[in-house]
């Protein structure tokens, strides 16, 4: 079974570009996440979507990220126009369905560096 | 304000003896604890979780405690391994919610030395 994987793995961009992170769930997994990893800081929370809707968007910084999941598979998450402090590396995680143990399973992440 | 604290930002052991990484949270509505493993370059993997209505949860080496008074939590790993060399998350979770999002520590770095 393919686990959660993640696109591109790098990106470097210039201060002010946009930049589109990708995001494919494990198949049949409803619940999917986006967190963020500032250097040295704890993994954040940014999202939650439950198929196409987002459940939980509490953690999203500010509205120059903008996350989708068209037809509630893959997911995207744009950051436009990107600023230094939104450097860090972006992890999506996805998790089967309600009732069982919480357990969700990460991508490898992206690494992005805003010059 | 940070809910779940890892104070250790690293952890050296030698190979084959126990190694106990800590986890504390201030929040009592968490009901449920995660640990996860994270090696470079990787994301993070699901090791062990334990529900708040336990006070243990054993894994193979791995076993995770709850001390729900004292809101704090460890994993213990024994024998370690080489192998076990990565950075451990603490993470919890309110599974009562609309969502099972995780608030994750900054994490320790564990070294086992062989």
């Amino acid at each position: 079974e393919a686990g959660v994987t993640q696109f591109p793995s790098h990106s470097v961009i210039e201060k002010g570009q946009t930049v589109t992170l990708r995001c494919d769930p494990i198949s049949g997994h409803d619940n999917l996440y986006w967190y963020r990893r500032v250097m040295g800081k704890e993994i954040k929370f940014l999202l939650h979507f439950v198929k196409e809707s987002k459940q939980d968007e509490s953690g999203m910084p500010n509205n120059r990220f903008l996350a989708e999941r068209t037809g509630g598979t893959y997911s995207t998450l744009k950051v436009q126009p990107a600023e230094l402090e939104d450097s860090g590396v972006y992890f999506c995680a996805s998790e089967g369905p309600r009732g069982g143990r919480p357990k969700a399973f990460f991508g490898q992440g992206t690494r992005l560096t805003v010059v | 304000d940070q809910q779940v604290k890892q104070n250790s930002p690293s952890l050296s052991v030698q190979e084959g003896r126990i190694s106990i990484l800590n986890c504390d949270y201030t929040n009592s509505m968490f009901d449920y604890f995660l640990w996860y493993k994270k090696y470079p370059a990787e994301g993070p993997t699901f090791l062990i979780s334990i529900s708040s209505i336990k006070d243990k949860n054993e894994d193979g080496r791995f076993t995770v405690f709850l001390n729900k008074s004292a809101k704090h939590l460890s994993l213990h790993i024994v024998p370690s391994q080489p192998g076990d060399s990565a950075v451990y998350f603490c993470a919890a979770s309110t599974r009562g919610g609309s969502n099972y999002k995780l608030t994750f520590g900054k994490g320790t770095l564990l070294t086992v030395n062989p």
